[in-house]
């Protein structure tokens, strides 16, 4: 089962910032926190990642708690291709396997 | 800017039938996967591959799939005997030994009838 939980669904105003939140309390010392998105039925995307260290990339915005019990994905500023499911992923990284939830759909609306 | 490709994109075939279903990674990926998604379900690890052997393969992936790299660039899925279970899209994923971020193909539309 996904070692992660997430709002299933979240609406967000085109151009404006999306924050999409993951609770992961029971992840390990040595699990990193990703990022995937699925548009439509298309193959999964990556996103980002990170270990306890703030993330930034072209994509997105990763903010990790201090004890690593949660994350926000941040969208800075939603257009309406970024309406997609969104998965948050604990994994140990080089052993690579992802386990997928639910995700959180994100509809961006004009 | 480098892509996983697969193929076909979909296929439709008898229960019972033998399908394969082809990747091809992105050129310098040494650590290849699959996964499948039921229609309206979530997206299910199936197995990793790396160095021409199985890595890991989940509770799914019992004696009628198997993997294998027949030469440098494609990686193939086959299904023995197909169910109509199997139907689902089959993603076909890949990774850099350097980095532990996975690029997704976009996917085989498999539908046994």
């Amino acid at each position: 089962d996904a070692k992660t939980t997430q709002p299933p669904s979240m609406d967000c105003a085109e151009g404006r910032a999306a924050n999409l939140p993951c609770n992961h309390s029971t992840i390990s010392g040595n699990e990193y926190v990703y990022w995937y998105r699925q548009i439509h039925s298309q193959g999964p995307q990556y996103i980002i990642h990170g270990l306890k260290n703030n993330e930034t990339n072209e994509m997105a915005s990763l903010i990790i708690t201090e004890d690593r019990k949660s994350s926000t994905l941040i969208l800075p500023h939603a257009t309406l291709r970024d309406t997609a499911v969104y998965y948050c992923i604990v994994s140990r990284g080089s052993q690579g396997n992802l386990i997928f939830g639910k995700g959180t759909k994100l509809s961006v609306k004009p | 800017e480098p892509e996983v490709t697969q193929t076909p994109s979909h296929q439709v075939t008898q229960m019972g039938q033998e399908v394969i279903l082809r990747c091809v990674p992105i050129s310098n990926h040494l650590y290849f996967y699959w996964y499948r998604q039921i229609l309206g379900q979530k997206v299910e690890f199936l197995v990793s591959f790396y160095n021409n052997e199985i890595s890991e393969k989940s509770e799914i992936f019992d004696d009628q799939f198997s993997v294998e790299r027949p030469d440098g660039s494609n990686f193939t899925l086959k299904i023995r005997s197909t169910k109509l279970e199997d139907s689902a899209m089959y993603f076909c994923a890949s990774r850099d030994p350097g980095v532990s971020e996975q690029y997704f193909g976009p996917g085989t539309r498999l539908t046994v009838t």
